[in-house]
């Protein structure tokens, strides 16, 4: 059974400051892996989509890579603002049969202090 | 483009009590998905609809009924509410296996 694990579970910074949220999962045998963003009492946004046959994606700030083999991925934020704060979600499909269904971690809750 | 949208945004309901959600999508996508997220548990998948006239179980499909209306929506239905079901309510949509796009998301508390 998949499990996706997420380190730290919460991280406060001073802005400005580059910063990098972990996340790894035990069955290597992936489709995809997304990293999504959640506010507080919202739903969930995606950020970044990494097909398994990929080793990074970019979007602004925001840079994400994926290690296949090892088992994980790492979502790299730069110069962090105050507006950056926000749980921060990985979740992986699976290839084979069961690759529509995403298995998330518990997020990384990060806070950006002004 | 509204997105994904659901309706009802908030729900109290008694143990027993039925209700449905209901889900819509105007992406032209051709997946959907329902998932629960609870504090200290994550956000899991319930059911899913690969395409249009398809369904499949997710992780804790027990107590709940979908159908895939058509192609913009899928409902959840729960026919016997029960005070485990409280939790917030997320739909989502997909190109197939590509990004997944959610909803604002139903806050249901069973009492």
């Amino acid at each position: 059974k998949q499990e996706v694990t997420q380190i730290p579970a919460a991280l406060s910074v001073p802005e400005g400051e580059n910063l990098v949220l972990n996340c790894s999962f035990t069955d290597s045998a992936i489709y995809n892996l997304q990293w999504f963003r959640q506010d507080p009492g919202k739903g969930l946004t995606s950020l970044l989509l990494i097909q398994s046959s990929q080793r990074e994606q970019t979007s602004g700030r925001l840079n994400a890579s994926l290690d296949k083999s090892s088992g994980r991925s790492t979502l790299y934020i730069a110069a962090s603002q105050p507006g950056d704060s926000a749980t921060y979600l990985c979740a992986v499909s699976n290839s084979g049969g069961s690759n529509y269904k995403l298995t998330f971690g518990k997020g990384t809750l990060l806070t950006v202090n002004p | 483009n509204a997105g994904v949208t659901q309706t009802p945004k908030f729900q109290v309901l008694k143990t027993g009590q039925s209700m449905t959600l209901q889900c819509a999508q105007d992406m032209n996508h051709n997946s959907m998905y329902w998932y629960r997220q609870d504090p200290g548990m994550g956000l899991r998948l319930i059911y899913y609809s690969a395409s249009e006239g398809t369904t499949d179980k997710g992780e804790v499909p027990n107590g709940y009924n979908v159908s895939r209306l058509n192609k913009r929506e899928f409902s959840l239905r729960l026919e016997s509410a029960a005070p485990s079901q409280t939790s917030v309510y997320f739909c989502a949509s997909s190109y197939r296996l590509y990004e997944q796009y959610f909803g604002p998301g139903t806050r249901l508390t069973v009492t």
